[in-house]
């Protein structure tokens, strides 16, 4: 059964920093990848997706690596900004519904 | 505007009644999918469709049913059978071909 690690948990850093979040899968053989971003209380905002034939995919300040070999995916946000304050998740999946993390808790100090 | 629609955003209801959460999408996605979020976990997948009057069970479906009469809607029904209803649940639709989901805004149940 596909299992999706998050680490870190949780994370504070101030205003403009880089910063890195990572997600770990164990089985390799996704369709895809897909990022999300959730505000408290709401629903998920689909940030980023990489296919199983891609390494990364890039949005504005985001960039999103994918290594199917190791089971691994990194989430980069550049010059991070107090609104990047969320729960980010990763999910692996395809047709037949998505495994999700626990998610990485952000919160970016002004 | 193109999205996916829940309804409503906050339900309360009495244990041992049967309830049904709305879900609604006009994206003109073959796939939709119900998840269920409980504090401390990740989201976990209840019910799936890929097509119209198809359906198949997630890895939590005991206690829920659904239907796919319509390629827009697919509503979900918590039955008094589910032992723990309360949580949040989250609609999702997919786009053929990248399976990309797009998820609606939720709906929070409180069984008491």
């Amino acid at each position: 059964k596909q299992e999706v690690t998050q680490i870190p948990a949780a994370l504070s850093v101030p205003e403009g920093e880089n910063l890195v979040l990572n997600c770990s899968f164990t089985d390799s053989a996704i369709y895809n990848l897909q990022w999300f971003r959730q505000d408290p209380g709401k629903g998920l905002t689909s940030l980023l997706l990489i296919q199983s034939s891609q390494r990364e995919q890039t949005s504005g300040r985001l960039n999103a690596s994918l290594d199917k070999s190791s089971g691994r995916s990194t989430l980069y946000i550049a010059a991070s900004q107090p609104g990047d304050s969320a729960t980010y998740l990763c999910a692996v999946g395809g047709a037949d519904g998505l495994t999700f993390g626990k998610g990485t808790h952000l919160i970016i100090q002004p | 505007d193109g999205g996916i629609t829940q309804s409503p955003k906050y339900l309360f209801r009495k244990e041992g009644q049967n309830v049904t959460l709305s879900c609604e999408q006009n994206l003109n996605h073959d796939a939709m999918y119900w998840y269920r979020q409980d504090p401390g976990q990740g989201l976990r997948l209840i019910y799936y469709s890929q097509i119209v009057n198809d359906f198949q069970k997630g890895d939590i479906a005991e206690g829920y049913s659904v239907s796919r009469e319509k390629k827009e809607s697919f509503p979900l029904t918590v039955t008094s059978a589910q032992k723990n209803p309360t949580a949040f649940y989250l609609c999702a639709s997919g786009a053929a071909g990248s399976y990309e989901q797009y998820f609606g805004p939720g709906t929070r149940l409180t069984v008491t």
